[in-house]
């Protein structure tokens, strides 16, 4: 079983729609959670971090239910610039060390 | 004034050759990161360095052998190219490798090295 999983999609929504993507990851000691973003041959970039709480970044919001080893990221009114491959990233680190892994990704495609 | 800058871009050779990837960040952070993103987009830690000092390794081949000669620097040589080389290596930095909490989650990338193995 991979450590990250994510549906790659990819998903093709109209702008405006909301859209909602998923992860489950492996490993119940994971401390801490985040989603990137990584456009067409470029490098990834940090989207959000996930709080145990949840949290909302303007369009974007993102839940953490560590019972169920699960995120979500979820984009309301998307917009053409949305278009990227979505990565799920936990940090399975231990003895005071970051390891971040990444999931696969999940493709949206927004079009007019 | 690039802040994770990788050299070179791309690199064409054949199987069996050695190459080398440089990386250099200027945001002073104290931990530096290897990752490869291949066909299939799947992106996989390799390395880490906190400080000049290995942290992570991932079960790669010993024909993979990074060097840190400074907190700012961290290289990758690859010895007796395969085809399954072939991939886009991306450099990365973070503020500290100490420590789970989410501010010290983001890893600022270079723009990565394209290789290809004929």
């Amino acid at each position: 079983r991979k450590e990250v999983e994510q549906d790659p999609g990819p998903f093709n929504v109209p702008e405006g729609a909301t859209v909602a993507f998923n992860c489950t990851y492996s490993n119940s000691a994971s401390q801490s959670f985040f989603w990137y973003r990584q456009d067409c041959r470029k490098e990834p970039k940090l989207l959000m971090s996930v709080y145990s709480s949840g949290n909302e970044d303007g369009r974007f919001t993102a839940q953490l239910n560590r019972a169920s080893q699960y995120i979500s990221l979820l984009i309301r009114d998307s917009k053409l610039s949305d278009s990227a491959t979505y990565l799920c990233v936990v940090n399975t680190g231990s003895g005071g060390y970051n390891k971040l892994i990444f999931g696969a990704g999940t493709r949206l495609a927004v079009h007019p | 004034d690039t802040a994770v800058s990788q050299t070179p871009k791309y690199l064409v050779t054949q199987m069996g050759n050695d190459k080398s990837i440089k990386c250099e960040q200027n945001l002073g952070h104290d931990t530096m990161y290897w990752y490869k993103q291949d066909s299939k987009k799947f992106l996989k830690i390799m390395f880490s360095y906190n400080n000049k000092e290995l942290i992570i390794n991932e079960t790669v081949p010993n024909r993979f052998s990074p060097k840190s000669p400074d907190k700012a620097h961290l290289n990758l040589h690859i010895n007796s190219l395969e085809l399954g080389d072939s991939a886009v290596y991306f450099c990365a930095s973070s503020l500290s490798s100490l420590g789970l909490a989410e501010t010290t989650g983001e890893l600022f990338f270079g723009e990565g090295s394209r290789l290809t193995v004929l």
